[in-house]
């Protein structure tokens, strides 16, 4: 699976859009971009995830670059339960064998009031 | 409730006692999971089923044994509990497509 890259906090006023970018640069044409969040000590949430079209439903907006070398989830509203770290994922759908999923160290966003 | 639920929440055990760990989902989802979560090494893939009676390893699997005879139930079990294994462990199940996990919320693990 490609590595991506975020960084490692980031911090958001209530009520704005928080962009939460990740970098992954060594992708593969049929690897996905998946996103997922982990409030503090609860177990990690789904969120979203595409290919190379952008993305959208109830949680979040994806936006991938053209090149897919990049890509950036939205929060159009956060708030203060939107708190919490951030992981990208990026990963083939037809990996064999494990359906393991890589998690990394994450992005810590805050929402501050 | 639909959804997927751990228990116990939380557990304290002496080393060397076997420990099992309950995973129940509702969604008839095929694929189950667990995962341990430790400061420093993030979430770690222990072992995984792809239907009842069908189980593989992952990444971290020396010391635990799972089950699934039932689609619905993915216990995982410390044969002989270790201090090491003291951990957040996580049970998720897999949606319609590959990479989309659910996550139950978790069982605190204490190995004294």
């Amino acid at each position: 699976d490609a590595k991506t890259t975020q960084p490692p906090s980031m911090d958001c006023a209530e009520g704005r859009a928080a962009n939460l970018p990740c970098n992954h640069s060594t992708i593969s044409g049929n690897e996905y971009v998946y996103w997922y969040r982990q409030i503090h000590s609860q177990g990690p949430q789904y969120i979203i995830h595409g290919l190379k079209n952008n993305e959208t439903n109830e949680m979040a907006s994806l936006i991938i670059t053209e090149d897919r070398k990049s890509s950036t989830l939205i929060l159009p509203h956060a708030t203060l339960r939107d708190t919490a770290v951030y992981y990208c994922i990026v990963r083939s759908p037809t990996q064999g064998g494990s359906e393991k999923l890589v998690f990394g160290k994450g992005m810590k966003l805050t929402v501050n009031p | 409730d639909a959804g997927i639920t751990q228990s116990p929440r939380y557990k304290i055990t002496e080393t060397g006692r076997q420990v099992t760990l309950m995973c129940h989902q509702t969604w008839s989802h095929s694929y189950m999971f667990w995962y341990r979560q430790d400061l420093g090494h993030g979430l770690r893939l222990i072992y995984y089923s792809a239907a009842a009676d069908i189980t593989d390893k992952g990444e971290v699997s020396d010391g635990y044994v799972v089950s699934r005879s039932k689609t619905e139930n993915f216990p995982l079990t410390l044969e002989s509990a270790t201090r090491s294994q003291t951990s957040v462990y996580f049970c998720a199940s897999r949606g319609r497509t590959l990479g989309e996990q659910y996550f139950g919320p978790g069982t605190r693990l204490t190995v004294t």
